[in-house]
């Protein structure tokens, strides 16, 4: 158990709809951390938030957002959902904002009907 | 662009029989490698964390190394519950975003008993 927390474990819903994917970091660890992992593209960096700041964005598309709250919990809000969607999406955190090793979360499983 | 292949793309081998899983990269400025085991629907596990050429690492039965353009991960005597995906990771310099995160696609071990 790394002891970062993802809800929901499962998620099935439709095309055009909006969900948000919600992430607790490990204790103590200011930084978090978003991926997209899917059969046939490997594990995406999507985008990294520290201490509430976002501070590195990777190939996050715009109907997807993320931000991190002053208790330090994330949430990945994803919108007008399409097919292509349906991934594995996990969250990792870390001590800092870098040269820090990542501990993953169990990760949420989206399937878009 | 920032890239991290893996091979080979899967191993198979007898319990006892020492191996090396390769990752070469190639990034604009390496801050970090990472190696992480990740079992089948499950969050990768962190193993470890190399920052320069010529830096080793040793966990058990495993060992990582890195040079200025690949890491080996060296399996000793495997046992069967060794059997995971090993990912490649980098942590780069990246002048729009701060920093960038890169997986490779990971190497499919089992072991047999």
């Amino acid at each position: 158990d790394s002891g970062v927390t993802q809800t929901p474990k499962h998620l099935i819903t439709a095309t055009g709809q909006r969900v948000t994917l919600r992430c607790s970091p490990r204790s103590g660890d200011l930084s978090v951390y978003w991926y997209q992992q899917s059969l046939d593209q490997g594990l995406q960096f999507l985008i990294q938030y520290y201490n509430g700041e976002e501070r590195a964005k990777g190939n996050i598309l715009e109907r997807f957002s993320a931000q991190q709250f002053p208790d330090l919990h994330s949430e990945l809000n994803l919108s007008s959902l399409e097919l292509g969607d349906s991934a594995l999406y996990f969250c990792a955190s870390s001590l800092s904002g870098s040269y820090n090793e990542q501990f993953f979360g169990p990760g949420t499983r989206l399937t878009v009907l | 662009e920032d890239q991290v292949t893996q091979s080979p793309e899967a191993l198979r081998l007898q319990e006892g029989e020492s191996s090396s899983l390769n990752c070469s990269y190639t990034v604009s400025g390496l801050r970090g490698l990472f190696w992480y085991r990740q079992d089948p629907g499950k969050g990768p596990e962190f193993l470890f964390t190399l920052y320069s050429a010529g830096e080793e690492k040793e966990k058990e039965r495993l060992k990582a190394t890195l040079t200025k353009k690949e890491s080996f991960l060296h399996i000793t005597a495997p046992k069967p519950e060794d059997s995971a995906t090993y990912l490649c990771a980098v942590q780069a310099e990246n002048r729009n975003y701060g920093q960038n995160f890169v997986f490779g696609p990971g190497t499919r071990l089992s072991v047999l008993p």
